[in-house]
């Protein structure tokens, strides 16, 4: 089975750079996505990582570390319009690799 | 370019009537189609998925039922609803690429319907 575990909120301020974390056991690896969710609204795709490192996209970065079974990611600049959650999911290697398993999602609250 | 469409955007149904909610995608072919649920506070969890028409997994045993009769529909239904019921159900689409090198199939969500069952 999968385990993902994420904090459940967190409070940053605007201009500020933010990191969650997210750590995971799973008995088959083969990517991790991290998902952005304003309140009442569908997720939307922000990254993905397959290969241990960093993945840089404008002011968000997600980083993979598989033997540590930890990822994070890292949102800079922070604005008003990120005040959202942000879910880290896992998919499965093998039988059922089309499959992601959520975590709870982390509700980050960007203030002024 | 690819969009997914769901309806409706919101239901208010009483306990024991039936249900059937549709996504449709545009924009691509032969998809992998999925069906979740979000409960108030809990994480997402899949429901069901398909790879193909007629195809259908099922993750989760429950009153729910799905249905894929076209390429890029997908129809998820219950005969009678029961108040556990209530989420909000997302539809996704992926398709496959990358290769066997480095393949990745990002799902993408629907708006969602948020379902009250009273």
């Amino acid at each position: 089975g999968q385990n993902i575990d994420q904090p459940t909120e967190m409070t940053a301020t605007e201009g500020a750079i933010v990191q969650i974390n997210c750590t995971y056991q799973t008995s088959g690896f083969n990517g991790l996505f991290w998902y952005q969710q304003h309140a009442g609204e569908a997720p939307t795709f922000l990254s993905y990582n397959v290969l241990d490192g960093l993945e840089e996209k404008g002011r968000f970065s997600s980083f993979l570390s598989r033997s540590k079974g930890y990822s994070y990611l890292l949102l800079k600049e922070l604005q008003m319009k990120d005040s959202a959650s942000y879910l880290c999911a896992v998919r499965n290697s093998g039988a059922g690799s089309y499959q992601l398993t959520f975590g709870k999602g982390t509700k980050l609250s960007v203030i002024p | 370019s690819q969009t997914i469409h769901q309806w409706p955007a919101t239901l208010v149904q009483p306990v024991g009537s039936p249900l059937s909610l549709e996504c449709t995608v545009e924009g691509t072919s032969n998809p992998n189609l999925y069906w979740y649920r979000q409960a108030a506070g809990r994480g997402l969890q899949l429901l069901f998925y398909s790879v193909g028409i007629g195809q259908i997994s099922s993750e989760v045993p429950q009153n729910l039922s799905a249905s894929r009769p076209q390429d890029r529909q997908f129809i998820l239904s219950s005969k009678k609803l029961l108040l556990s019921d209530s989420g909000f159900y997302l539809c996704a689409w992926s398709v496959l690429f990358g290769g066997a090198a480095s393949p990745t199939d990002t799902q993408y969500f629907g708006p969602g319907t948020r379902l009250t069952v009273l």
